[in-house]
């Protein structure tokens, strides 16, 4: 049971645009949701978490979008590098269950000159 | 600091031999985890802690078990290794409290084949 579906698969970008990656979460007491971004060969480490009490959070070129109406949630890149190339993957939690991460399935991203 | 490390990197068993994948962390977190990935399928949490000798299946705990005797080790073993036991195993540690806000540090994986 997947519990938070994420898309796309993969995306290719050139350097300079923006790219989006789309979450939805089914379990409504979800109430922390990260984004970890992997490099080939490397464990994810995170990038950037939001909480529903905010509709936006921004961190450098990184901005995460909050739905918490339609229980949705993406991650935006603005100014897309050659190095943000790599996998990126949305998480869910709920407070006090030590923290469980629900994955989603990875967006492979890929930032063309 | 060296952060949470993992051995080994690499490793082929055979169908039916039994390992141990070897987790530590120089932290001092408390919460620790053991995680599978699969291509296409994300990471799936296999058992976590929340301290020493306190261990919980997560959502994949079949064929595998943990023990947690120190805050920095969290073994993860296998006891009859299986083909979909083939994957990248990663463990994480966090400094858990009652808010739960906080962020899990991945060590850089074992990826294991079973044939």
């Amino acid at each position: 049971q997947q519990q938070v579906k994420q898309s796309p698969q993969s995306l290719i970008v050139q350097k300079g645009g923006i790219p989006i990656i789309n979450c939805a979460y089914e379990n409504t007491a979800f109430d922390y949701f990260p984004w970890y971004q992997q490099f080939p060969g490397k464990g994810p480490a995170l990038l950037i978490a939001i909480r529903p009490d905010v509709s936006e959070k921004k961190e450098g070129r990184f901005t995460i979008s909050f739905n918490k109406s339609a229980k949705q949630f993406s991650l935006h890149i603005m100014d897309s590098q050659p190095g943000d190339s790599a996998t990126y993957f949305c998480a869910a939690s709920v407070a006090g269950t030590a923290s469980k991460l629900t994955f989603g399935t990875g967006t492979r991203l890929q930032v063309t000159l | 600091n060296a952060g949470v490390t993992q051995t080994p990197k690499f490793r082929i068993l055979k169908i039916g031999q039994s390992m141990t994948l070897q987790c530590t962390q120089d932290m001092n977190h408390n919460y620790m985890y053991w995680y599978r990935q699969d291509p296409g399928m994300g990471l799936k949490l296999i058992y976590y802690s929340v301290g020493a000798g306190i261990t919980d299946k997560g959502e994949v705990p079949n064929g595998y078990n943990v023990s947690r005797s120190t805050t920095e080790d969290f073994p993860l073993r296998l006891e009859l290794a299986a083909p979909s036991q083939t994957s990248v195993y990663f463990c994480a540690s966090m400094n858990g409290g009652e808010r739960d806000y906080n962020e899990q540090f991945f060590g850089p994986g074992t990826r294991l084949t079973v044939l």
